[in-house]
């Protein structure tokens, strides 16, 4: 069974730009939450989608977007970049029941000039 | 209340020894702590989690110990290898809520 598949793996954006971060979840998972981490932060929860509905929400401003598709898989975007949104942008999926094991992606490393 | 507690930071064992990462919660809500590990370069695995009705659980070197009064959970890894090295979250979730991440242990098992 395949894993979670982020894409890209590796991205470079100048501040200003925009950007959108994909994932597909493992098969017949139907919850996808994405993740920032940091060395100074560690992992930061952004939001969670099932079912094409945004379950979730952590403390991240407006600018930092998802949505998830027919499908399951889930699109990340975040508009206005800044220096300190370089980070590893993980995403992980879960069958969708409350409160079960996630699964994680390599994640999408994102640089900031 | 949200906040998962981990020590230590970083943690230097010999090959053959055992290694231990501790955690601490304050939500009684919390119903839910797995453990991951993480590679360089790659996303965390899932290494092993317990719910909050049994005290400990095993599976082949590592072992979650769990006290539910103390709100403390623990990883011991047995025989620890120079595979392992690794940086290990423990994590906390209840029903309705996102998981809530320890900021993670830096392992190093010298050979």
């Amino acid at each position: 069974k395949a894993g979670v598949t982020q894409t890209p793996r590796y991205l470079i954006k100048t501040r200003g730009q925009q950007v959108t971060l994909s994932c597909s979840p493992i098969s017949g998972h139907r919850s996808v939450s994405w993740y920032q981490q940091t060395p100074g932060q560690g992992l930061q929860f952004l939001f969670e989608y099932f079912s094409e509905t945004q379950r979730n929400k952590g403390n991240f401003p407006g600018r930092f977007s998802g949505r998830q598709f027919s499908n399951s898989r889930s699109e990340m975007n975040v508009s206005t970049l800044e220096l300190g949104d370089s980070a590893l942008y993980l995403c992980a999926s879960s069958l969708g029941q409350l409160n079960q094991p996630q699964h994680f992606g390599d994640g999408t490393r994102l640089s900031i000039l | 209340q949200q906040q998962v507690k981990q020590s230590p930071q970083s943690l230097i064992v010999q090959k053959g020894g055992i290694s231990i990462i501790n955690c601490a919660y304050e939500n009684t809500a919390f119903d839910y702590f797995p453990w991951y590990q993480q590679f360089p370069g790659k996303g965390p695995a899932l290494l092993i989690a317990i719910r909050p009705d049994v005290s400990e659980k095993k599976e082949g070197r590592f072992t979650i110990s769990f006290n539910k009064s103390a709100k403390q959970f623990s990883l011991h890894i047995m025989d620890s290898q120079p595979g392992d090295s690794a940086t290990y979250f423990c994590a906390a979730s209840s029903r309705g809520q996102n998981f809530v991440f320890g900021p993670g242990t830096r392992l190093s098992v010298l050979p």
